[in-house]
């Protein structure tokens, strides 16, 4: 049970802000929102996580909406080294393992 | 510094065969995660160690699969008699405890012939 929905592919221009969506209704109040990446045959990469506020670092922002029902990834200036599969993971502070589900397949087109 | 490492990053065995992958933790973290991956899927839960105690292996999808912590540090997941279906990328990731950020090695490639 993976526990979080996204769209399977998306295309992002390059330059242009990326915004990837999760859907992740059933979501706990101690269950973070974990966002990796996985670029063909390497391991995922950790990019963000939040509980609760909005997040920021070098490489992404987390937007989590008030009821915490959804969020949003968003890669302010896609390139073309962004395309990858990204996944949304929920789990809480205590937990021992990720539901990785299928992810969202972003092509960064030049 | 360095990420946590996996070897061999290829691997090819014969139906049958037993075979060990090998991962090495970032050093100081407690916690130790393997992953199977099946091609153009995600990651699935196999196993979780904290130090050398083996918490939870509801992953493991047969008992030829086995793995061990033995000094809570490097970990090895072992495969008895592979099978077809055995072929994927194997993932171990670390994290400082248990609920950290889990950081990921780049896998182990196993291909049963």
């Amino acid at each position: 049970d993976a526990k979080t929905t996204q769209p399977p592919s998306m295309d992002c221009a390059e330059g242009r802000a990326a915004n990837l969506p999760c859907n992740h209704s059933t979501i706990s109040g101690n269950e973070y929102v974990y966002w990796y990446r996985q670029i063909h045959s390497q391991g995922p990469q950790y990019i963000i996580h939040g509980l609760k506020n909005n997040e920021t670092n070098e490489m992404a922002s987390l937007i989590i909406t008030e009821d915490r029902k959804s969020s949003t990834l968003i890669l302010p200036h896609a390139t073309l080294r962004d395309t990858a599969v990204y996944y949304c993971i929920v789990s809480p502070q205590t937990g021992n393992q990720f539901y990785f589900g299928t992810g969202t397949s972003l092509t960064v087109i030049p | 510094g360095a990420g946590v490492s996996q070897s061999p990053r290829y691997k090819v065995a014969k139906r049958g065969q037993d075979v060990a992958l090998r991962c090495d933790p970032i050093s100081g973290h407690v916690s130790l995660f393997w992953y199977q991956q099946a091609l153009g899927q995600g990651p699935e839960f196999l196993t979780y160690f904290q130090n050398e105690a083996q918490l939870d292996k509801s992953g493991l999808p047969s008992d030829r699969f086995f793995a061990e912590r033995p000094e809570g540090s490097v970990s090895t997941l072992k495969i008895q008699r592979t099978q077809q279906e055995d072929s994927a990328v194997y993932l171990c990731a670390s994290s400082f405890n248990r609920g950290d950020t889990q950081y990921f090695g780049p896998g182990t490639r196993l291909t049963v012939l």
